[in-house]
């Protein structure tokens, strides 16, 4: 069965530190992996794309890692900020329209 | 300059209701989502059109029934509202069908529907 875990369900830090958020995937044939940031009351925003030749991929603060052996992927937040208190999605693409997405991980950052 | 919009943006409706979400984009794209998202936030994707054509259609009640009259719109129309309808409603697109393809998926803002 195509499935994506992330962990944590949720996540509370204080600004300033750092934080690694966890996405496991039984998606096969595997395409490409894909997070997300949603912030409250909005729409997601696509933050990083890997295949699965890319280990890492880098947007800023943001970091995602990918082992495509292990089927595991990580989001490193660097120096956070109270706007990066939102819910992030992993996404997992299976080929031609599919899709399999997390149900998050929401991290809030506290000052 | 909003890429992908939506309207409304909030919808309260009484159970049995018929109702309309609308969304356009002006990314120039060829492929148009429906997303549902409930409590819990996990998103499902519902409806995919590209180029006007329907190419997924998930397990979604037949009251359900997208129409895309372009490729910079899609629509959404509910009909006999029911009281599990209630989440938010996103509607996206990309330049391809996503899956195969690195590029990037834009959403909108999402409808908040809510049925009493």
């Amino acid at each position: 069965k195509n499935q994506v875990e992330q962990s944590p369900q949720s996540l509370i830090i204080l600004e300033g530190k750092n934080c690694t958020l966890q996405c496991n995937y039984t998606v096969s044939p595997f395409s490409n992996l894909r997070w997300y940031k949603q912030d409250t009351g909005r729409g997601p925003v696509s933050l990083t794309i890997m295949t699965f030749s890319e280990n890492t991929k880098s947007n800023g603060r943001y970091t995602a890692t990918l082992d495509a052996d292990t089927k595991q992927s990580s989001l490193h937040i660097t120096a956070s900020q109270l706007s990066d208190s939102a819910s992030y999605i992993c996404v997992v693409s299976g080929g031609y329209n599919k899709l399999i997405f997390g149900a998050g991980t929401r991290l809030a950052v506290h000052p | 300059d909003t890429a992908v919009s939506q309207t409304p943006k909030y919808l309260v409706t009484q159970m049995g209701n018929d109702k309309s979400i609308k969304c356009e984009q002006n990314l120039g794209h060829d492929t148009m989502y429906w997303y549902k998202q409930d409590s819990k936030k996990f998103l499902k994707i519902m409806f995919s059109y590209n180029n006007k054509e329907l190419i997924i259609n998930e397990t979604v009640p037949n009251r359900f029934s997208p129409k895309s009259p372009d490729k910079a719109h899609l629509n959404l129309h509910i009909n006999s509202l029911e009281l599990g309808d209630s989440a938010v409603y996103f509607c996206a697109s990309s330049q391809s069908p996503q899956g195969a393809s690195r590029e990037t998926q834009y959403f909108g803002p999402g409808t908040r529907l809510l049925v009493l």
